[in-house]
């Protein structure tokens, strides 16, 4: 069975600092990865998604993230955080055709 | 593009009452649509996935007589919790997926309808 783990649950950093938030899977093939973000009360907005081809992925609001199969992580960076960026971040993966499993999130907090 | 909306966006109840919520695609047809419960502080749960057509599928644990999903329209997914109770409210959020070129895998997800059974 699929899994997605975020090992931080909680995570502080200062305005203009740069971020890099953590998922690690276990899957038996080359899953689908996304990450998504969710504001308080809100969905989620796609940042990114990982389906083939380029491991380094660029996505909304300045987000990049990384496949790498040797590690099965898909860390999402960012390389200057904004007070705006604040929210709950979740990774997920699936495959075609198939649901999402997601990660338990990581909560982001951001100093002035 | 890849809209979608829930309504309503929030809903207050009497135990034992009925409530129905509504998933659309605003901008894309979608085959399968998911829904998710989400407590406080967790992760997305999935509860059930719609084709449109078919019979949901649900996930273990799931009363698929108290969560009733029709998928009647390649637009259109509804939620009825049926004889809620407060142990029913929740966060709900529904998810679509398209079938047309370019939208691939990816689920694009509703704004969440929070549910109070008082």
């Amino acid at each position: 069975a699929q899994s997605v783990t975020q090992p931080d649950i909680h995570i502080t950093v200062s305005e203009g600092a740069s971020l890099e938030l953590r998922c690690n899977y276990s899957y038996g093939a080359t899953p689908y990865l996304f990450w998504y973000v969710q504001s308080p009360g809100q969905g989620l907005q796609l940042l990114l998604k990982y389906f083939s081809g380029d491991t380094l992925v660029q996505g909304i609001k300045g987000f990049e993230a990384e496949f790498k199969r040797s590690q099965s992580s898909f860390n999402l960076r960012k390389p200057s955080v904004h007070w705006s960026d604040a929210a709950e971040y979740f990774c997920a993966v699936g495959k075609a055709g198939n649901m999402l499993t997601f990660g338990g999130g990581t909560r982001l907090m951001v100093k002035p | 593009g890849a809209v979608v909306s829930q309504h309503p966006s929030w809903v207050i109840c009497k135990s034992g009452t009925s409530v129905k919520i509504e998933c659309r695609s605003l901008d894309f047809q979608a085959t399968t649509m998911f829904w998710y419960r989400q407590f406080p502080k967790q992760s997305l749960m999935l509860m059930a996935t719609s084709n449109e057509g078919s019979k949901a599928t649900y996930e273990q644990g799931v009363e698929k007589d108290k969560f009733l999903i029709n998928h009647a329209s390649l637009t259109l997914s509804t939620l009825t919790v049926t004889s809620a109770h407060p142990e029913d409210s929740s966060f709900y959020i529904c998810s679509a997926r398209g079938s047309s070129l370019g939208l691939g895998e990816t689920q694009y997800f509703g704004p969440g309808t929070r549910l109070l059974v008082l």
